[in-house]
């Protein structure tokens, strides 16, 4: 395991449509977030896990967008009756408890037409 | 509210010279800064941290600065190379939730 990684890379889908990516952590790691990131700005945080257990969630993360982390590895985020608004770059990124840096991966970019 | 500022969009610096980026912040509950480089359709990688307690790190040619009475840090890269030319963010991170808070970015390019 060399990393984050994110899948798909690249969604194209209609408004109103549903979404769902997936995200896998460093394997070791027990924190994992969730970030959104528009065009000239930096990544909003929206939500984090501890292990499997969502501890935070972003006021950004309205009642459309739901995270898991079902067995404190993987995690998927999953917007429903996607808005035009939602196009962004969906960033993942994981860590160590009693650490600080935080590694991402690629990202999942979404393009609601 | 902008609790994170890159008030600079792009720098310009000749391969060789000193590179200096800065970052603002207002919340004097930040525990931790960090500064990550972002390619174009990549995820942010990191690249260098510092502790609210500490005022200096050092990591090859990359050093962060922190000066807390001026709620101001700043990335030294030298000498600058052309593979340095990318986005770099500053990242501040909360001691309640571990979220980051981060500023817009400043665009490096390393002419040659």
């Amino acid at each position: 395991d060399t990393g984050v990684s994110q899948d798909p890379r690249h969604k194209i889908t209609k408004r109103g449509q549903n979404v769902t990516f997936r995200c896998d952590p460093i394997s070791e790691h027990n924190r994992l977030y969730w970030y959104r990131q528009t065009l000239g700005q930096g990544p909003e945080f929206l939500t984090y896990f501890q292990n499997e257990a969502q501890l935070e969630k972003s006021r950004l993360l309205s009642d459309r967008f739901s995270a898991e982390r079902p067995k404190g590895s993987f995690s998927t985020l999953e917007i429903q009756r996607t808005e035009q608004g939602d196009s962004a770059m969906y960033l993942c990124a994981s860590s160590l408890v009693g650490t600080q840096t935080q590694y991402f991966g690629p990202g999942t970019r979404l393009l609601v037409l | 509210d902008q609790q994170v500022k890159q008030n600079s969009p792009s720098l310009s610096v000749q391969e060789g010279r000193i590179s200096i980026l800065n970052c603002d912040y207002t919340n004097s509950m930040f525990d931790y800064f960090l500064w990550y480089k972002k390619y174009p359709a990549e995820g942010p990688t990191f690249l260098i941290s510092i502790s609210s307690i500490k005022d200096k790190n050092e990591d090859g040619r990359f050093t962060v600065f922190l000066n807390k009475s001026a709620k101001h840090l700043s990335l030294h890269i030298v000498p600058s190379q052309p593979g340095d030319s990318a986005v770099y963010f500053c990242a501040a991170r909360l001691d309640s939730n571990y979220q980051l808070i981060w500023g817009a970015g400043t665009k490096l390019i390393i002419k040659p």
